[in-house]
Order: C-alpha cells, then sequence, then structure tokens
C-alpha cells in the first residue's frame, strides 16, 4: 500500500507558540490531503481537506485561523497550530488520496501536548 | 444520534476465537464501507474496503454489510494476539468529496 509520512511524531510546546506538523505522501502523488484530530479513546475528526494548490476546505468549528494549511506540492501537506493552548493538545493524523482513486492513506500520527 | 455507533469496548477473547466487530449507521447515503485497524499512537491502516450489500473475505477477515439494516461487520477468524488494535469502521457517500465517517473504534484484546 502506498505510504504517508508525519513529523514530527510528537511534540511538547508551551501555550501560546505555534507548531507546523508535516505530512508526505512517499511513493504516491496525493492530489487530496487529510487533517483529523483524535482524542483519547475517541475517533477521528475531520478537521479540514486539502487540494494541491488550493485553499482548504474546513469542517464546521474548525478555526481556519487557527489551524493553517498549506498543501503546495503534491507530496506535502503540513499543518500549523497557531498559538496553542492546552485543549489543542490532541493526536493529529493526516491522511492522503491520488487522483482518481477512492482510498485515504494514513500517517502515523502526530501527538500534540500543549503545557 | 451519532451518525455511525460503534461499541467502544474494550473486548477481550482467547486466541484463536473468532471476533464480531459491528457497526449500526444511520444515513442511508453511505454507500462505501470501510474496517481500519489501529494499534495504539499510530495512524489507521485499512483492512477491508467494500461497497453496498454483502460478503467480502480476505484471508482471516470477513466484512459484511447489510444496507437494509444498516449495519455493518467485521469477523477476524482464527484471532492472535497481533490483532489486538483498535477496529475502527468508516463509511462514505458516493462522489470524490465526499469525506469519511469513522465509528468510536472497537478496542480488541486477544490474549493468550
Amino acid at each position: 500500500g502506498a505510504v504517508v509520512s508525519q513529523h514530527p511524531s510528537w511534540v511538547i510546546c508551551k501555550s501560546g507558540t505555534s507548531v507546523k506538523i508535516e505530512c508526505r505522501s512517499l511513493d504516491f502523488q496525493a492530489t487530496t490531503m487529510f487533517w483529523y484530530r483524535q482524542f483519547p479513546k475517541q475517533s477521528l475528526m475531520l478537521m479540514a481537506t486539502s487540494n494541491e494548490g488550493s485553499k482548504a476546505t474546513y469542517e464546521q468549528g474548525v478555526e481556519k485561523d487557527k489551524f493553517l494549511i498549506n498543501h503546495a506540492s503534491l507530496t506535502l501537506s503540513t499543518l500549523t497550530v497557531t498559538s496553542a493552548h492546552p485543549e489543542d493538545s490532541s493526536f493529529y493524523i493526516c491522511s492522503g488520496r491520488g487522483l482518481g482513486t477512492d482510498t485515504q492513506y494514513f500517517g502515523p500520527g502526530t501527538r500534540l501536548t500543549v503545557l | 444520534q451519532k451518525e455511525v455507533e460503534q461499541d467502544p469496548g474494550p473486548l477481550s477473547v482467547p486466541e484463536g476465537a473468532i471476533v464480531s466487530l459491528n457497526c449500526t449507521y444511520s444515513n442511508s447515503a453511505f454507500q462505501y464501507f470501510m474496517w481500519y485497524r489501529q494499534y495504539s499512537r499510530k495512524g489507521p491502516e485499512l483492512l477491508m474496503y467494500t461497497y453496498s450489500s454483502g460478503n467480502k473475505e480476505d484471508g482471516r477477515f470477513t466484512a459484511q454489510v447489510d444496507k437494509s439494516s444498516k449495519y455493518i461487520s467485521l469477523f477476524i477468524r482464527d484471532s492472535q494476539p497481533s490483532d489486538s488494535a483498535t477496529y475502527l469502521c468508516a463509511m462514505k457517500g458516493t462522489g470524490g468529496g465526499n469525506k469519511l465517517t469513522f465509528g468510536t473504534g472497537t478496542q480488541l484484546k486477544v490474549e493468550l
């Protein structure tokens, strides 16, 4: 199957700082990338969908100015959590989907802890 | 009411048992059904992908969809300790832009 990587795998930051998470499709071109958030013992909640070269589409209740998404190339998308607060602590997972395909391939996730 | 309901478990079974995992849903527009396996602190891994009603088998795994009852199942035969993980059902409607809707996941533990 296709491989998606994320970096970093875990990060701890102080409240008020910004954190950038990278998502890369290693062996396919991800024309669409998805960002999810998962709280402990809860399901994945879609935050936003981004198509390469376009602005991301955010789900209801997700602040686009707080969670900045960039999908500048077919193999890289970034999520920046700006002015992070403890309630932003979560497991962030990205997935990629190739052109004309229906399957999403997930990255290993990034655990963010905001102190 | 959630669109997708899934018992969170935990479900504990002995090695070699047949495991049955289930999800119910309320949105009749869902046409594609998936099962993902997620190990602790890892991303989900696609196990099974089915379209509409019926059965699909892949090795020790069988996915079953009953659209009339809005009910899907994943059966694991001859369960192994390495099957211990959280199993998430996911589904979507037709159209390339439709997002996946996930269940909360069922935590499975297969004991020696």
